[in-house]
């Protein structure tokens, strides 16, 4: 049980184009979602957390425009990464929090490339 | 600054014998601690999690000790076995359950020794 799903799990774009990212649960209900980055050897960093019908909040430095969070139900978030520049480009990890021990659960990852 | 760290960026251990790795956190609102185990490009997989009230915490081969006066916890691997080879990442939350978004140590690349 308390699996997430990503999609897709790569994607190379052009720079200027804009990338959608999709975090499901698939086997239980999260009210709360949380989208992470990761950069080459370094620790993941929260970006946002969000939170089903209602407005995403994002960490300080995270632009709320480039990064658009779409939370529709308790099973799917969204992360848009807009306007994207090689600079955006690394490792976006979703976890979703549920399941039997209520804990944050993490998807497979998002590796995107941005050229 | 971290405010969760791991200062072992490698941990070589032998097959059959305890892993111990360390974490330490200097934030004193966090309140909930767990560990996760990652293989290259996937997400983290939970391993276990300790709250502040406890000092700790045992699931099967996994025990994580939680020394809140010293902000120190460590999560003890036993015995060791191949498969347990992959980063492990400490993390802390503020709230119970992770309610809140976590705050992630750097890692610590654990590998087992035939």
């Amino acid at each position: 049980g308390a699996v997430v799903s990503q999609h897709p799990s790569w994607v190379i774009c052009k720079s200027g184009t804009s990338v959608k990212i999709e975090c499901r649960s698939l086997d239980f209900q999260a009210t709360t979602m949380f989208w992470y980055r990761q950069f080459p050897k370094q620790s993941l960093m929260l970006m946002a957390t969000s939170n089903e019908g209602s407005k995403a909040t994002y960490e300080q430095g995270v632009e709320k425009d480039k990064f658009l969070i779409n939370h529709a139900s308790l099973t799917l978030s969204t992360l848009t990464v807009t306007s994207a520049h090689p600079e955006d480009s690394s490792f976006y990890i979703c976890s979703a929090r549920g399941g039997v021990t209520d804990t944050q659960y993490f998807g497979p990852g998002t590796r995107l490339t941005v050229l | 600054d971290q405010q969760v760290k791991q200062n072992s960026p490698s941990l070589s251990v032998q097959e059959g014998r305890i892993s111990i790795l360390n974490c330490d956190y200097t934030n004193s609102m966090f309140d909930y601690f767990l560990w996760y185990k990652k293989y290259p490009a996937e997400g983290p997989t939970f391993l276990i999690s300790i709250s502040s009230i406890k000092d700790k915490n045992e699931d099967g081969r996994f025990t994580v000790f939680l020394n809140k006066s010293a902000k120190h916890l460590s999560l003890h691997i036993v015995p060791s076995q191949p498969g347990d080879s992959a980063v492990y990442f400490c993390a802390a939350s503020a709230r119970t359950g992770g309610a809140d978004g976590l705050t992630f140590g750097k890692g610590t690349h654990l590998i087992i020794q035939p």
